[in-house]
């Protein structure tokens, strides 16, 4: 069946430092893919996502783009701060399955001052 | 206003008990969820719901039951509660038509089985 896996964490990292999560997903033909991120005590938030191959999504300084020969959507951001600190989840809607969400496992990343 | 508003936000409630967690969107979205968020912080979706047709994940024990009143609503019912019941539980809603949609989520309810 469809699945995603993404790296595990914590991943720590002192402010201002580059971020990368590794996300790659197993689906037939062409899923949608998605970063959600979760703050502590709150529910998920989209962060952005890419509908087709090649497609970068990208907000509040994170990136990631939709890369079909090696089924990975990876999230990228130049210069994390504190307030990033929270659980990142890759996710996948695909293509025959209405719009229901299949996560990975969460990484969670902590920004030190 | 909130979008998507669950309650209670914390339940504790004792096995072989029956509970219920309400939710409510605003956005006049048609499809309605539940997923399921255990300690590891994993997700799954539990159900989908407009009002055409409920999807079941397999996975879901039938003591969990999704119970909708209007298109604005979708409450989890929940029999005979067991220590394993115990996670966060999201309700989202998104537009039921559309490639890659948004979710939008729910604070979520943290239910512990004693």
């Amino acid at each position: 069946g469809d699945s995603v896996t993404q790296m595990e964490g914590p991943v720590t990292l002192s402010e201002e430092a580059f971020l990368t999560i590794n996300c790659t997903y197993t689906a037939t033909g062409y899923p949608s893919l998605f970063w959600y991120v979760q703050y502590p005590g709150e529910g998920l938030q989209l962060l952005l996502k890419a509908t087709k191959a090649d497609d970068k999504g990208s907000n509040k300084g994170f990136e990631a783009t939709y890369r079909k020969e090696t089924t990975s959507f990876h999230l990228e951001k130049g210069s994390v701060q504190v307030s990033d600190s929270a659980v990142y989840f890759c996710a996948l809607i695909p293509n025959n399955a209405g719009n229901m969400l299949t996560f990975g496992g969460g990484t969670r990343l902590m920004v030190k001052p | 206003d909130t979008a998507v508003s669950q309650t209670p936000k914390y339940l504790v409630t004792q096995m072989g008990n029956d509970k219920s967690i309400k939710c409510e969107q605003n956005l006049g979205h048609d499809t309605m969820y539940w997923y399921k968020q255990d300690s590891k912080k994993f997700l799954k979706i539990m159900f989908s719901y407009n009002n055409k047709e409920l999807i079941i994940n397999e996975t879901v024990p039938n003591r969990f039951s999704p119970k909708s009143p209007d298109k604005a609503h979708l409450n989890l019912h929940i029999n005979s509660l067991e220590l394993g019941d115990s996670a966060v539980y999201f309700c989202a809603s998104s537009r039921g038509e559309g490639r890659g949609t948004e979710a939008f989520f729910g604070q979520g309810t943290r239910l512990t089985v004693v």
